[in-house]
């Protein structure tokens, strides 16, 4: 398997445009969450699906993101419209119903200028 | 809040030297522990579990849970400059769920 496939890998993005990041979950895990990792805040879960329905969206920062799974190999994060302090890694990651070990994805580096 | 803390570092050590990462969390009653490794520009790594009180040994990296004082550490013997990435510990607390929280890493430096 080719593991957790995130895309793009950097997005360089102004103030008040869309932004999309898209995730492919390895086949067969039926969790997948969104992380933001930044210097101050480290890794913070945003939200995350269980068989393609969202659990938990507590993490979400605010109105102006948004998450969706409309199937078991592809998610996307929306943040619309983007702020500077959106600049961030962002991580998906994957796993099974029972087991708790959880693979990473290798990123997104967004930067919001 | 259920939180874990660690010593943000950064730790150094000599290349052969035993490196010891600590962490401590708030929930009592947590009952899974993790350890992820991550590489500058990487995505995190699971590394370690443990789930039981005492040590638990994989290699050159030993995993010790204390869930009397809620604390858990890793140790690397035999240290190498290949060891040299941010730790990051993780505890799955009671009523999450089983999802993960994140302390916030300490970076070790394994100078040659």
């Amino acid at each position: 398997d080719a593991g957790v496939i995130q895309s793009p890998r950097h997005e360089v993005t102004e103030m008040g445009q869309e932004v999309t990041l898209r995730c492919k979950p390895i086949s067969g895990h039926d969790y997948l969450f969104w992380y933001r990792q930044t210097m101050m805040r480290g890794l913070e879960l945003l939200i995350y699906f269980n068989n393609n329905v969202p659990i938990d969206d507590s993490g979400m920062p605010e109105d102006r993101f948004s998450a969706k799974m409309p199937n078991a190999s592809f998610s996307t994060l929306k943040i619309q419209p983007s702020e500077p302090r959106d600049s961030a890694v962002y991580f998906c990651a994957s796993r099974t119903g029972t087991d708790e070990k959880l693979f990473f994805g290798s990123g997104t580096q967004l930067s919001v200028l | 809040q259920k939180e874990v803390e660690q010593n943000s570092g950064p730790l150094s050590v000599p290349e052969g030297a035993i490196a010891s990462l600590n962490c401590t969390y708030s929930d009592r009653v947590s009952q899974s522990f993790f350890w992820y490794r991550q590489y500058s520009g990487k995505s995190p790594e699971l590394i370690m579990s443990i789930y039981s009180n005492g040590d638990k040994e994989d290699g050159r990296f030993t995993a010790q849970l204390n869930k009397a004082s809620q604390y858990v550490s890793l140790l690397i013997r035999d240290s190498q400059p290949s060891d040299s990435a941010t730790y990051l510990c993780a505890v799955i607390f009671s009523g999450s769920a089983r999802q993960l929280t994140f302390g916030s890493g300490t970076q070790l430096t394994v100078l040659p």
